[in-house]
C-alpha cells in the first residue's frame, strides 16, 4: 500500500512569492493534516481537512490556506512568503473514525525562502 | 504553553546503553503516539497507546502510557546507532481535534 506522498520535495522561493504544496493521502484515508516544522520549533499544526472541508486551523495567518479535493488529496498555499516560512512542511493522513486517530506522515516538502 | 513536555531534549549515549525518554502533560489524552523522525524525512509512527497503564513492546523499545493517560515513556534497551533520530510524542485529546506534539528528544547513539 502506498504511503502519503508529497510534492515537490524541495522548493526555493523569494520573499513575497506564493507557493503551492501538494499531498496525496493513503488510499481510504479521508483526513489530511498539514504541519510546519521549523528549526527548533517542533511540529506546528497548520490545517486539517476532512471530506473536503476545513475542520480545524492552527495559529497561523490567513496567508496560509489550503483545500481538499474530492479524491482527498490536498494543497497548501502560502502567499506573500516571508523568510520565517522556511521550514519542512509535512502532510499526514488518517481515517476519521473517532478516537485513536493515528496519523501517517509523508516525507515533507522543504521550503527555503530567500 | 507546550501541552506535551518531552525530556530530555538531547541525549547522546554509547552503543549498548539503555535510555528512557519522557513525555508529560497536565492534560488527559485519549491516545498517545510515538514517532521517530530522521533528518529531512517525515515522522514514522512507532506505536499508539490508548489504555491507561498500557505497555507495548517493539523489539528493544518499550512504551508505557500512564495510568491517568497524562504521560508516557519510551525505554530503549541496548541502544544501537540505528536508533539515532528525533523521537516525538503526540497526544490526541479527542477523535476530532488535531494531535498535540511534543518538541521531541534528539537521540544520538555512538558506536
Amino acid at each position: 500500500e502506498a504511503g502519503v506522498t508529497q510534492s515537490p520535495t524541495h522548493l526555493i522561493k523569494t520573499r513575497g512569492q506564493q507557493v503551492t504544496l501538494r499531498c496525496s493521502p493513503i488510499s481510504g484515508h479521508t483526513s489530511v493534516y498539514w504541519y510546519q516544522q521549523a528549526l527548533g520549533l517542533g511540529l506546528q499544526f497548520l490545517l486539517w481537512y476532512d471530506e473536503g472541508e476545513e475542520r480545524n486551523r492552527g495559529n497561523f495567518p490567513p496567508r496560509f490556506s489550503g483545500r481538499q479535493f474530492p479524491n482527498y488529496s490536498s494543497e497548501l498555499n502560502v502567499n506573500a512568503l516571508e523568510l520565517e516560512d522556511s521550514a519542512l512542511y509535512l502532510c499526514a493522513s488518517s481515517y476519521n473514525r473517532g478516537i485513536q486517530e493515528t496519523q501517517y506522515f509523508g516525507p515533507g516538502t522543504r521550503l527555503l525562502v530567500l | 504553553t507546550q501541552l506535551l513536555e518531552q525530556s530530555p531534549q538531547f541525549l547522546s549515549i554509547q552503543e549498548g546503553e539503555n535510555l528512557t525518554v519522557y513525555c508529560n502533560s497536565s492534560s488527559v489524552f485519549s491516545s498517545l503516539q510515538w514517532y521517530r523522525q530522521e533528518p529531512g524525512e517525515g515522522p514514522v509512527l512507532l506505536v499508539t497507546v490508548v489504555t491507561g497503564g498500557e505497555v507495548k513492546k517493539l523489539k528493544r523499545l518499550t512504551f508505557q502510557f500512564g495510568d491517568a493517560r497524562k504521560d508516557s515513556s519510551l525505554h530503549i534497551t541496548a541502544a544501537q546507532p540505528g536508533d539515532t533520530g528525533l523521537y516525538l510524542c503526540a497526544g490526541a485529546r479527542s477523535g476530532n481535534t488535531p494531535l498535540v506534539f511534543g518538541k521531541g528528544t534528539r537521540l544520538s547513539v555512538i558506536a
